[in-house]
């Protein structure tokens, strides 16, 4: 089972729908979780962190963590062209010794915003 | 806040000489540094983790011969590829995290063609 598990995709959504991205991670010892966008030939930007359960809102974007269920979504709300990009979710696990950990990325899922 | 810088952004070479890649952290002090490769429609491949001052941990099968590692500062880190050849084409990213904080900021990214 892979660290952390994203729907592929593609997701295409409407220009001012919400869109629902979701992230399952396999190790309970996880203790902080990332989006980031990747748009094509460019690196990753952060977006959002979230390190309890329950929801975190910035701006259009809505993390939501579930421990218990070890689940991570990010939800974007008036999605617009430009938002059409990757979407990479991060977890971090501490390295043996260490208070902080490394990222364990999904494979991102790609959201397609038409107008 | 939070700006990684990356150089050079794009490097094209012949196959046998060595290449090297800075990192910076701009307006913090970066106690760990990541160095990932990317390659096509993938996800983010950790290659290692430098720690400032100290020898980079490299992931499972990455060779630390071939990739030299220096985090000789709290704001730089190089990454050298050395007799590169053009199966090490890929883009090359670094990221930076701030002691006691969980977030890591990436930098622009370099593409690196090896002909």
């Amino acid at each position: 089972q892979k660290e952390v598990e994203q729907n592929s995709g593609p997701l295409s959504v409407p220009e001012g729908a919400i869109a629902s991205l979701n992230c399952t991670y396999s190790d309970r010892g996880s203790q902080s979780f990332f989006w980031y966008r990747q748009y094509s030939g460019k690196s990753p930007e952060l977006i959002m962190f979230i390190y309890s359960n329950g929801d975190k809102e910035d701006g259009r974007f809505t993390a939501q963590l579930n421990k218990a269920s070890q689940y991570v979504s990010l939800l974007i709300r008036d999605s617009q062209p430009s938002d059409s990009a990757t979407y990479l979710c991060a977890v971090s696990r501490a390295d043996r010794g260490s208070t902080l950990g490394r990222l364990y990325f999904g494979r991102g899922t790609q959201l397609t915003v038409w107008p | 806040g939070a700006v990684v810088s990356q150089h050079p952004s794009r490097v094209i070479c012949k196959s046998g000489t060595s290449v090297k890649i800075e990192c910076r952290s701009l307006d913090f002090q970066a106690t760990t540094m990541f160095w990932y490769r990317q390659f096509p429609k993938q996800s983010l491949m950790l290659m290692a983790t430098s720690n400032e001052g100290s020898k980079a941990t490299y992931e499972q099968g990455v060779e630390k011969d071939k990739f030299l590692i220096n985090h000789a500062s709290l704001t730089l880190s190089t990454l050298t590829v050395t007799s590169a050849h053009p199966e090490d084409s890929s883009f090359y990213i670094c990221s930076a995290r701030a002691r006691s904080v969980d977030t890591q900021y990436f930098g622009p990214g370099t593409r690196l063609t090896v002909l």
